[in-house]
C-alpha cells in the first residue's frame, strides 16, 4: 500500500517568516502535485513535479521533487496571512494498470495559519 | 470556463434520514470523483467514475452510500441512512481522462458540500 506522510501537521507562524512542508513516502511516483485548500473550498492544484530533483517556483513558493521521487518538499518565502489553509501532496503511482496509474496517493495536508 | 459545480453547500439532517449531493463537473472531463473528508485531513476518495463507469469503488461503504452518473455527465451520491460519523465535507473533482503522455490526473475541485448528522 502507498503512503504519503505530511510533516508538519499543524504549523503557525508570524507573517515574513520561511517555512518548509514535507512530504514522504517509501514508494515511487510518477509525479506529484501540491494542492492548497482554504477554509469552505475545495483543494486548488498549485504545481505538478515530475521529475526527479526538479524545482519549479511559483511567486514565493518553491517545489521540489526528490531526486529518487520518492518525495516532496515545499518552501514559502516570507510567508504571509493569504498563505493560510491545507497544503496537500499527492502522488501518482508507477507502473500497473491504467487505472491505478490514474490513482491519485493524498497526504493528510499540513495545516498553515500565518499570523499577522 | 465554468468549475466544479456542487449542491448543497451545506446540509443538516438527523441520524437515520436520505441526504443526497449532487454535482457537474467541467465540461468535457470525462472522470469523475467523490472524496470525503475530515476536518484537517486529506480526501479520502469513496468513488471514481470513467465517463458513465464506476471503476474504483472499494472504498464506498456499498451497505449505506450509492453513487451514480447518469450520461457520463452529473452525478450524485446518495447516504441512506446517514450516520453520526457520516458528518464530513463530501468534496467532487473532475479531471481529464486522455491517456499518454501529460497527463498527471490533475483534478478539479467543486467546493463540497459540509454534511453534519446530529
Amino acid at each position: 500500500t502507498q503512503l504519503l506522510e505530511q510533516s508538519p501537521q499543524f504549523l503557525s507562524i508570524q507573517e515574513g517568516e520561511n517555512l518548509t512542508v514535507y512530504c514522504n513516502s517509501s514508494s515511487v511516483f510518477s509525479s506529484l502535485q501540491w494542492y492548497r485548500q482554504e477554509p469552505g473550498e475545495g483543494p486548488v492544484l498549485l504545481v505538478t513535479v515530475v521529475t526527479g530533483g526538479e524545482v519549479k517556483k511559483l511567486k514565493r513558493l518553491t517545489f521540489q521533487f526528490g531526486d529518487a521521487r520518492k518525495d516532496s518538499s515545499l518552501h514559502i518565502t516570507a510567508a504571509q496571512p493569504g498563505d493560510t489553509g491545507l497544503y496537500l501532496c499527492a502522488g501518482l503511482g508507477c507502473g500497473g494498470s491504467a487505472g491505478n496509474n490514474r490513482k491519485l496517493i493524498w497526504g493528510l495536508g499540513t495545516s498553515l495559519a500565518v499570523n499577522p | 470556463e465554468a468549475g466544479v459545480v456542487q449542491s448543497p453547500r451545506y446540509k443538516i439532517i438527523e441520524k437515520k434520514q436520505p441526504v443526497a449531493f449532487w454535482c457537474n463537473p467541467i465540461s468535457g472531463h470525462n472522470t469523475l470523483y467523490w472524496y470525503r473528508q475530515n476536518l484537517g485531513q486529506g480526501p479520502e476518495l469513496l468513488i471514481r467514475y470513467e465517463n458513465e463507469e464506476a471503476v474504483d469503488d472499494s472504498q464506498l461503504p456499498k451497505d449505506r452510500f450509492s453513487a451514480e452518473r447518469l450520461k457520463g455527465v452529473d452525478s450524485t451520491l446518495k447516504i441512506q441512512p446517514a450516520e453520526l460519523g457520516d458528518s464530513a465535507v463530501y468534496l467532487c473533482a473532475s479531471s481529464l481522462a486522455t491517456a499518454g503522455q501529460g497527463n498527471y490526473n490533475e483534478q478539479f475541485f467543486g467546493p463540497g458540500t459540509r454534511l453534519t448528522v446530529l
